[in-house]
C-alpha cells in the first residue's frame, strides 16, 4: 500500500482558512486520494476524494499536485467542530475498497 | 438514514476471558469491515467481507479472533481469549457494493474494550 506522509499535528483559530498538507511521493497512476476525519470518541468520516483535478464539496477542497505527488485538504473557515484527525489515505482503482490508515494530523482549532 | 450500529460501546474484561461484539451495517450495504484502533493510532484492518464471504483477513490474528457475518447483513467479532494488548477500540464500517461511487465507508461509534 503506498504510504503518506502528513504532519502530526496543526493549530489553527476559528473562522480561519486551514490547510492540511499531504506527501504521497510514491502514488500511482490508479491511486485516488482520500481523506477522513475522526471526531473525538467518533469513528473516521469520509471527507473528500479525488484523483487528478481539484474538488469541492459542502464539507471541503481538495487540491491535488500537477505531478500528484502531494494533495492539501482545505476548510475554507473553521469551526470548533473541524477539531480533529485527519487522514490522507490512497486507495487503488478498479474496485479496490481496503482503506489503510496512518497517523494522521491532529488539528486542534483556538476560538 | 441510520447509521452503523454497534454494541456495547463499552466493555472491560480481565485476560483470558472472551468477548463478543455486535455490528449492524447500513441497510443494502454489501462490504462490513472491522477495525481496530489502539489508542494513539489510526484504525488497522482486521477483516472484510463482502455479504457473507470473507474478502481480506490477512491482519486478524486468527488464534484469538473470529467473524462472521450470517446471511450478509449484521456481523459479530469475537476474542477468546483476550489479552492487555486486545485493549482497544473496534470500529465497524459498512460500504455500498465496490464500483459505485468513491466506495464510502461509514464508521459506527466503535466499541472500547479494556482488558484488565
Amino acid at each position: 500500500d503506498a504510504k503518506t506522509t502528513q504532519p502530526n499535528s496543526m493549530e489553527s483559530n476559528e473562522e480561519e482558512p486551514v490547510h492540511l498538507p499531504c506527501n504521497h511521493s510514491t502514488i500511482s497512476g490508479t491511486d485516488y486520494i482520500h481523506w477522513y476525519r475522526q471526531l473525538p470518541s467518533q469513528g473516521p468520516e469520509y471527507v473528500i476524494h479525488g484523483l487528478t483535478s481539484n474538488v469541492n464539496n459542502r464539507m471541503a477542497s481538495l487540491a491535488i499536485a500537477e505531478d500528484r505527488k502531494s494533495s492539501t485538504l482545505i476548510l475554507h473557515r473553521a469551526t470548533l467542530r473541524d477539531a480533529a484527525v485527519y487522514y490522507c489515505i490512497l486507495r487503488g482503482g478498479q474496485g479496490a475498497q481496503k482503506l489503510v490508515f496512518g497517523q494522521g494530523t491532529r488539528l486542534t482549532i483556538n476560538p | 438514514e441510520a447509521g452503523v450500529a454497534q454494541s456495547p460501546r463499552y466493555k472491560i474484561i480481565e485476560k483470558r476471558q472472551s468477548v463478543a461484539f455486535w455490528c449492524n451495517p447500513i441497510s443494502g450495504h454489501a462490504t462490513l469491515y472491522w477495525y481496530q484502533q489502539i489508542l494513539g493510532q489510526g484504525p488497522k484492518l482486521l477483516i472484510q467481507f463482502q455479504n457473507n464471504g470473507v474478502v481480506d483477513d490477512s491482519q486478524l490474528p486468527k488464534d484469538r479472533f473470529s467473524a462472521e457475518r450470517l446471511k450478509g447483513v449484521d456481523s459479530t467479532l469475537k476474542i477468546q481469549p483476550a489479552k492487555l494488548e486486545d485493549s482497544a477500540v473496534y470500529l465497524c464500517a459498512s460500504s455500498p457494493l465496490r464500483g459505485q461511487g468513491p466506495n464510502e465507508q461509514f464508521f459506527g461509534p466503535g466499541t472500547r474494550l479494556t482488558v484488565l
